[in-house]
């Protein structure tokens, strides 16, 4: 079965760089979300997108925008890069944004900061 | 927020020992999902599991939604179980949406 698709795998950046994170759901899947996980830490949630409009937002960083697209991928736009922003970033997806639907993760995209 | 409470937080086991991991919730949900996230990182979905219970190979999950807690047992347990398992159920923000909040996880170690 087709799972979530996250590009890059591994991203090295310096301080004050920008990066760009990839996201393509399962297909069908129409809701995307994005969690942030530092080291020894259990997942954040940052932001979330139903039918390529932005649901919510968790506790994202102003220098961090995404967007959901037409084809219901989504980018995560990280300015200004910070050494705190070292972390794995997980993109998930369901169908449908409601509490009775399971939530399926990709494989992270692990993010260095130097 | 709903809060989510897992426990215990580490556990070290013989290869071939029985286990249960339990996870508290503070609210009612219609969501409950269990993952395991192995040592490159990688988040699995072990199972979605908002009542009842469900078993998948070695491993089974209980859910008893009335009194706000969730098992995960895991048997016969090999050094591949190994890593940190996690909890989470859905928050809704009031914004339309229901993102997951995560306990703290179990930190498996199964040694040969």
């Amino acid at each position: 079965a087709a799972g979530v698709i996250q590009s890059p795998r591994h991203l090295i950046k310096e301080k004050r760089e920008t990066a760009t994170l990839k996201c393509y759901p399962i297909p069908r899947h129409d809701t995307v979300y994005w969690y942030q996980q530092g080291p020894g830490q259990d997942p954040q949630f940052l932001i979330s997108f139903y039918e390529k409009m932005q649901s919510d937002k968790g506790s994202i960083p102003d220098r961090f925008s995404a967007q959901q697209f037409s084809d219901y991928h989504s980018e995560l736009n990280m300015s200004s890069l910070e050494l705190g922003d070292s972390a794995l970033y997980f993109c998930a997806s369901s169908l449908g944004d409601r509490d009775r639907v399971e939530q399926y993760f990709g494989p992270g995209t692990r993010l260095t900061v130097t | 927020g709903i809060q989510v409470e897992q426990s215990p937080p580490d556990l070290i086991l013989q290869e071939g020992a029985n286990s249960t991991l339990r996870c508290n919730f503070s609210d009612s949900v219609n969501n409950l999902q269990w993952f395991h996230q192995n040592p490159w990182g990688q988040l699995i979905n072990l199972f979605y599991i908002p009542s009842g219970t469900k078993q998948n190979g070695r491993l089974s999950a209980t859910t008893v939604a009335t009194e706000r807690y969730s098992l995960l047992y895991i048997s016969s347990s090999q050094t591949t179980d190994s890593g940190v398992y996690f909890c989470a159920a859905p928050a809704y923000s009031g914004a339309g949406s229901y993102q997951l909040t995560f306990g703290k996880g179990t930190k498996l170690s199964v040694i040969p």
